[in-house]
């Protein structure tokens, strides 16, 4: 079975600084992976996705993801925090036709 | 283009009566899936239909939780009788025909149920 273990639970940063929210995985196969975002009171966004092409993944509003085989992970960066990007954040594995979510990391960014 | 709507968005009911939540897919989508939202479980897959047929209901909780597909723009989520520990923030969501392979899905805003 496909899982994924998001290792912090809660993330707090100053805006303008570099955001990190991590990801690990666990899969028998090449996995395909995604981020998802969802702001207060509110549906889930899809970021980013990962499905075996380049391991460096753009997404939207200027997040990343690099896919590390070697260290099973799937980490989420962004250079630079908006205060506009505090939400929770998932990371998310696709097994068979279903997508298996993540615990969540909550992003809160400091004025 | 709209997206996944969802109806009720809250719904406030009794420990005991029956609760129905709505969804209307984005048009053309051939996979629908209802998720479970809790701060003690996070985000769990109760259901998904491909082409309205239930392909994995191993996450719906009990006997008291039953979905339906009837057609392709519509589904609902029924339980009958509600508990308490039901009270949660459920989400519908939809997956384009022919994107299996990535998976990408595509959420409605929710409906959040409390069971008093």
């Amino acid at each position: 079975a496909q899982s994924v273990t998001q290792l912090d639970s809660h993330v707090s940063v100053s805006e303008g600084t570099p955001v990190l929210l991590r990801c690990n995985y666990s899969s028998s196969y090449s996995p395909s992976l995604f981020w998802y975002v969802q702001h207060p009171n509110k549906g889930l966004q899809l970021l980013l996705k990962y499905t075996s092409a380049a391991t460096l993944v753009k997404g939207i509003n200027g997040f990343e993801a690099e896919f590390k085989k070697s260290e099973t992970s799937f980490h989420l960066t962004k250079p630079s925090a908006h205060m506009s990007d505090a939400a929770e954040y998932f990371c998310v594995v696709r097994e068979g036709g279903k997508l298996i979510f993540g615990q969540g990391t909550e992003l809160s960014v400091k004025p | 283009d709209a997206g996944v709507i969802q109806s009720p968005r809250h719904e406030v009911t009794e420990m005991g009566q029956e609760v129905t939540l709505r969804c209307k897919p984005i048009s053309g989508h051939n996979s629908l899936f209802w998720y479970r939202q809790t701060m003690m479980r996070g985000l769990e897959l109760l259901i998904y239909f491909n082409n309205n047929v239930p392909i994995d209901d191993s996450g719906m909780p009990e006997d008291r939780f039953s979905a339906k597909m009837p057609n392709a723009s519509f589904s609902t989520l029924k339980i009958q009788p509600s508990e308490p520990r039901d009270s949660a923030v459920y989400f519908c969501a939809s997956r384009p025909t022919g994107t299996a392979s990535t998976g990408e899905l595509f959420f409605g805003e929710g409906s959040r149920l409390t069971v008093l």
